[in-house]
């Protein structure tokens, strides 16, 4: 079956960058789209970017295009979530999902920006 | 564009309630709408794909719909249970973009 494994929480300093992956497993990787997911606290669930693999090009939702950088390595079957520059309102869990209708999730990855 | 939803609903155990999902731009019926529940602590799961299936597991009690007359699809749960108590999301997509619904809390009374 779809499994999609993330990476653990993360604490970062305001400032620095961090990388969140997501490895599927029981699915046409390179074919398939992954798009990654913010939640911040007490919020709503908001869309990012996807990326099909096999096309290795991102697109991302215009509010995070300045932030994220969405990539893959098929050889591992990993997606990564590239956030740069943090700030306290990138604190929030980060979801990966899988298709085009968010047919599986990933578990999420919790990230607080705290100096 | 933009899906709206009720920012809150509630019912009793055994009743039926039921969350819209409007969008605001574009019809409905151009794309797929997706809804998914997420209780607390825990990522969301599939409920509705493709405006009214439901993936294996699902209970019937779940169902999805449609009206391109209001522009909205909405989600309807019959049966109320306590564990239903929950946040529902509906999303869908449109030219490489895709967008999800500000959530909606069901309280179960």
């Amino acid at each position: 079956q779809v499994q999609l494994v993330q990476s653990g929480a993360e604490v970062k300093n305001p400032g620095s960058s961090l990388r969140v992956s997501c490895r599927a497993s029981g699915v046409s990787f390179r074919d398939d789209r992954f798009h990654w997911v913010r939640q911040a606290p007490r919020q709503g669930l908001e869309w990012m970017g996807r990326i099909i693999p096999a096309l290795g090009s991102a697109g991302y939702a215009q509010k995070f295009k300045d932030k994220v950088t969405i990539s893959a390595d098929e050889s591992i079957q990993t997606v990564y979530l590239d956030l740069s520059s943090l700030t306290s309102d990138d604190t929030a869990v980060y979801f990966c999902a899988r298709g085009d209708g968010f047919d599986n999730w990933g578990p999420g990855t919790r990230v607080t920006i705290s100096s | 564009f933009v899906l709206t939803q009720p920012p809150s609903v509630s019912g009793s155990p055994g009743k039926t309630i039921t969350i819209s999902c409007t969008r605001s731009s574009g019809s409905i019926g151009r794309n797929f709408v997706q809804w998914y529940q997420q209780r607390p602590g825990s990522a969301p799961t599939t409920l509705i794909f493709e405006d009214k299936r439901r993936p294996s597991g699902v209970p019937d009690r779940f169902s999805g719909s449609v009206d391109t007359s209001s522009n909205s699809a909405s989600l309807s749960i019959s049966g109320l249970e306590a564990e239903d108590e929950a946040d529902y999301y509906c999303q869908s997509y449109h030219d490489d973009s895709w967008v999800l619904g500000g959530g909606t809390r069901l309280t179960v009374l």
